[in-house]
Parts: structure tokens; C-alpha cells; sequence
């Protein structure tokens, strides 16, 4: 089934403990993202890869960092997380057109 | 520079009776457009895309959207809505200077009455 997993659905850690959110997408897929939702602010995009190393900032990068060492994994990492990063995060993947993302299912981070 | 912006953050429909999502955009460049359904505690699904074809697009459940250049809208619409189409609804845009970006609008929540 062509999907995009990610791990874990959910988080709960303390400031500062360094932490990854793994994403990897079966659909052979060149672009993958990450987006977090808030409420009242939507959906906003953090990073993106248009294909293996090579990512690019979105619209809310501060405070995370990404790698695309392979073309199906995209992890999302906070180094030093802090509560206002407490939100639920998307991970997606789409081909190199026009075609829209597929997401997955989410991962609902608390940062304590 | 795009974007999109969903004109009702909530719409109120009784069962059985249309449903109307206003999206319009704002781009440089011929835009993809898309309608995204999120169920409560799920995750985003495709209804829809607009890629430059037919300008009235066909989605998932019933619904459907028509693309209008001269309006800069995406509207999307359903003729009888169903309690299971209780959801936030996002109009998204896509452009060729970037495949990347998606500019995704705030939503707007339908609540469907019996």
C-alpha cells in the first residue's frame, strides 16, 4: 500500500531533549515535507526536500532541522525542543509535478 | 508570491441539503489547486486537484470544484451534505516556480446538523 509512515503518532518529552520524528514515504516520491499545525495558524511548512540532499526552509524552519540521506526517509529533528514547538506535525511526500502531497498520519508532539 | 485564502473559517449545513467552501487564490503563475479533507483526529486526504485540464474537477464523495480564472476561485461544492462530511476543509495551492511549497489556507470547519 502507497503510504507515508511516520514515527511516533505520539510525543510527549522535556526542553531540550533532542529528538527525531521519523517519515519515510513508498512511492519512490522525489519531494517530502514537513508541516505543523496549530490551531488559528493552519497548516505551516517548516522544511522541504526537492529530492536526496537537497532541503530547503519553509516557512517555519527555526528550531529544526532535516536530512534527506535517501530518497524515501526524511526525519525531522529538534535539537533543542521548547514548548511553543508542542504541535501536531505532518510529514508528506508527492512526485516532481504538479500532483499534491500525500500526508501522513501525523505525530502529536508535547514538549513539557 | 501565492497564496489562498478560504473565505468562511466555519459553515453550518443542515443533512441532505449543498454544501459551498469559498477558496480564492492569488498567484503569478497558473496554479494547481486543491481541496484537503481532515476528519477529527486524522490525517489529510486528497478530495480533489485542479492541474490546468477540465476547469470543473470531480472528487472523492461527491464533491467537486470549478476552477474560474476570471474570479481567481476554487470553490468547492457537494449537492446534499452527508454527517459523515463533518471535517475542516483546506484549499491549497501549488505553483510551477515552485513544486515544492504548498500554500495551504486556514480551513474552514463544516458542521453538519441532522
Amino acid at each position: 500500500e502507497a503510504q507515508v509512515t511516520q514515527n511516533p503518532r505520539y510525543l510527549i518529552t522535556v526542553t531540550g531533549k533532542k529528538l527525531t520524528v521519523t517519515c519515510s514515504q513508498n512511492m519512490n516520491h522525489e519531494y517530502m515535507s514537513w508541516y505543523r499545525q496549530d490551531p488559528g495558524l493552519g497548516l505551516r511548512q517548516i522544511y522541504y526536500s526537492m529530492n536526496v540532499e537537497v532541503t530547503d526552509k519553509g516557512d517555519v524552519p527555526e528550531g529544526y532541522k532535516v536530512s534527506r540521506k535517501e530518497k524515501r526517509n526524511f526525519p525531522l529533528i529538534l535539537e533543542s525542543p521548547s514548548p511553543n514547538q508542542t504541535s501536531l506535525y505532518f510529514c508528506a511526500s508527492k512526485p516532481a509535478d504538479g500532483s499534491g502531497y500525500t500526508f501522513g498520519s501525523g505525530t502529536r508532539l508535547t514538549v513539557v | 508570491a501565492q497564496s489562498v485564502t478560504q473565505l468562511d473559517s466555519h459553515v453550518s449545513v443542515s443533512e441532505g441539503t449543498p454544501v459551498l467552501l469559498r477558496c480564492n487564490y492569488s498567484s503569478s503563475y497558473s496554479p494547481s489547486l486543491f481541496w484537503y479533507v481532515q476528519h477529527p483526529n486524522k490525517g489529510l486526504q486528497l478530495l480533489l486537484k485542479y492541474t490546468s485540464a477540465a476547469t470543473l474537477v470531480k472528487g472523492i464523495n461527491g464533491f467537486e470544484a470549478e476552477f474560474k480564472k476570471s474570479e481567481t476561485s476554487f470553490h468547492l461544492t457537494k449537492p446534499s451534505a452527508h454527517m459523515s462530511d463533518a471535517a475542516e476543509y483546506f484549499c491549497v495551492s501549488l505553483t510551477t516556480d515552485s513544486w515544492g511549497k504548498f500554500q495551504f489556507g486556514a480551513g474552514t470547519q463544516v458542521v453538519v446538523t441532522p
